[in-house]
């Protein structure tokens, strides 16, 4: 079936430094791409999201790249501050039955930012 | 608005016994739709409905049962609990199914704790 791959699963980094997480899809079809912060014990909630039709979109800290032809889009948070830490995922669009709003999700990338 | 409301927030059931997430939506959101998510997994699609009348299994189905009488509404039943469904459970709507022009957000209600002993 289709899936989607997450990497790191687990990333720590220095207050201030960059974070790349990235993330490969198998459903050529697949064309939307939004990435979910989720905070320990809350909801997951939209941070950034990109279309096949856009390479990369940016939003202050964080931009989102993707590459079509290889079948992956990372997300990138620069200058990072502690309140980043959070659960991470991404996730793609894929036609189930007569529907092509379904989300296939990535397991997760935990982001912790040390001050 | 209230978004989406799920109930209950926490939930113990034994194996063998039956009940009913409750998700209602005051968005007039067409789509709607349950996942789970459990540790190391991700959050993975049980069922989801694009409209009233109309439903459709995910990834993971097998044990749940769903239906959409009403655009607002959209329970999820277990009809005979298993320690294996004890997991975090997700209500999540969003306008429409996607198209190029449709921001495709979901909306996630604030998720429902299961544990089956």
């Amino acid at each position: 079936g289709e899936n989607v791959e997450q990497h790191p699963s687990t990333l720590s980094v220095q207050e201030g430094d960059s974070a790349v997480i990235k993330c490969t899809y198998s459903d050529s079809a697949s064309n939307y791409f939004p990435w979910y912060k989720q905070e320990l014990g809350k909801r997951p909630q939209l941070i950034i999201d990109i279309r096949s039709n856009v390479g990369e979109k940016k939003d202050q800290r964080i931009a989102v790249t993707l590459n079509k032809t290889a079948k992956h889009f990372s997300l990138h948070i620069t200058e990072t501050q502690p309140e980043d830490s959070a659960v991470y995922f991404c996730a793609a669009s894929i036609r189930h039955g007569g529907s092509q709003g379904n989300l296939i999700f990535g397991k997760g990338t935990k982001l912790s930012v040390k001050p | 608005n209230a978004g989406v409301t799920q109930t209950p927030k926490f939930q113990v059931l034994k194996t063998g016994q039956s009940m009913t997430l409750q998700c209602a939506q005051d968005m007039n959101h067409e789509y709607m739709s349950w996942y789970r998510q459990d540790p190391g997994m991700g959050l993975r699609l049980i069922h989801y409905s694009v409209g009233a009348g109309i439903t459709d299994q995910g990834e993971v189905p097998n044990g749940y049962n769903v239906s959409r009488s009403t655009t607002e509404d959209f329970p999820l039943r277990l009809l005979s609990a298993a320690p294996s469904q004890t997991s975090v459970y997700f209500c999540a709507s969003t306008p429409n199914v996607w198209d190029n022009t449709n921001t495709g957000e979901l909306f996630f209600g604030e998720g429902s704790r299961l544990t089956v002993l």
